[in-house]
């Protein structure tokens, strides 16, 4: 089936750091969608991305639709303590359903 | 977007009982998913619920085990039937939402943990 091979897996990092994660894939996609899902709470939409080569921003989180359309990134910049979090990207080709990376686990280091 | 509600948020059970699980959404949508997360991994679609029809399971997952009821646009139920240990984890109802740029939205989850 498909996969979305979503790195880095885990990242630590301190207040005020920009951070940049990204997701790639063998099968090409034609909707990419990034979550964030804090500890106890369903995954919460951030940006979502229709086209390839879309650049979409969402205040501080900026997310981009690959060209091949294979892949796609996620950054934050200036990171801050509620950022905090996992990252999930998400995406789908047509009707099919909707394929899942495995997340990328933020910390922010005090 | 849509707003989606779960009942309960979080149950713990006992081996061999049932526990059905509540998703409400403020809106009229076709689609609806149920999905499962166990502790630290991605998440796993259970099966896709249309409502007037019967829904689809995801390979490994049957309706016997996981009944699911979409009695109209806005409703729908999971039931997690004879349960056991490892069906701990959080159970997320999700909704499709668009036409052409469709996006899934997702509810808060209920956290089931079984003893």
């Amino acid at each position: 089936g498909q996969q979305l091979n979503q790195s880095p897996q885990s990242m630590f990092i301190q207040e005020g750091e920009d951070v940049s994660m990204n997701c790639t894939s063998s099968s090409i996609f034609n909707t990419w969608l990034w979550y964030k899902q804090d500890p106890g709470e369903g995954p919460v939409l951030l940006i979502a991305l229709y086209k390839a080569g879309e650049l979409t921003s969402n205040g501080r989180l900026t997310a981009q639709f690959g060209i091949t359309r294979k892949d796609s990134f996620l950054n934050i910049s200036a990171s801050i303590p509620s950022d905090v979090g996992i990252y999930f990207c998400a995406a789908h080709f047509g009707n099919e359903k909707l394929t899942f990376g495995t997340g990328t686990r933020l910390t922010i280091i005090p | 977007s849509a707003v989606i509600s779960q009942k309960p948020s979080r149950d713990i059970c006992q081996r061999g009982t049932s526990l059905t699980i509540q998703c409400q959404v403020d809106s009229q949508v076709t689609m609806m998913f149920w999905y499962r997360q166990q502790p630290g991994q991605s998440l796993t679609l259970i099966a896709t619920a249309n409502q007037g029809s019967e829904a689809t399971y995801e390979s490994g997952f049957v309706i016997d085990k996981f009944p699911i009821s979409r009695p109209n646009l806005t409703f729908s139920t999971l039931t997690v039937s004879n349960m056991s240990p490892e069906d701990s984890s959080i159970y997320l109802c999700s909704v499709e939402v668009g036409g052409v740029t469709d996006t899934q939205y997702f509810g808060p989850g209920t956290r089931l943990t079984v003893l």
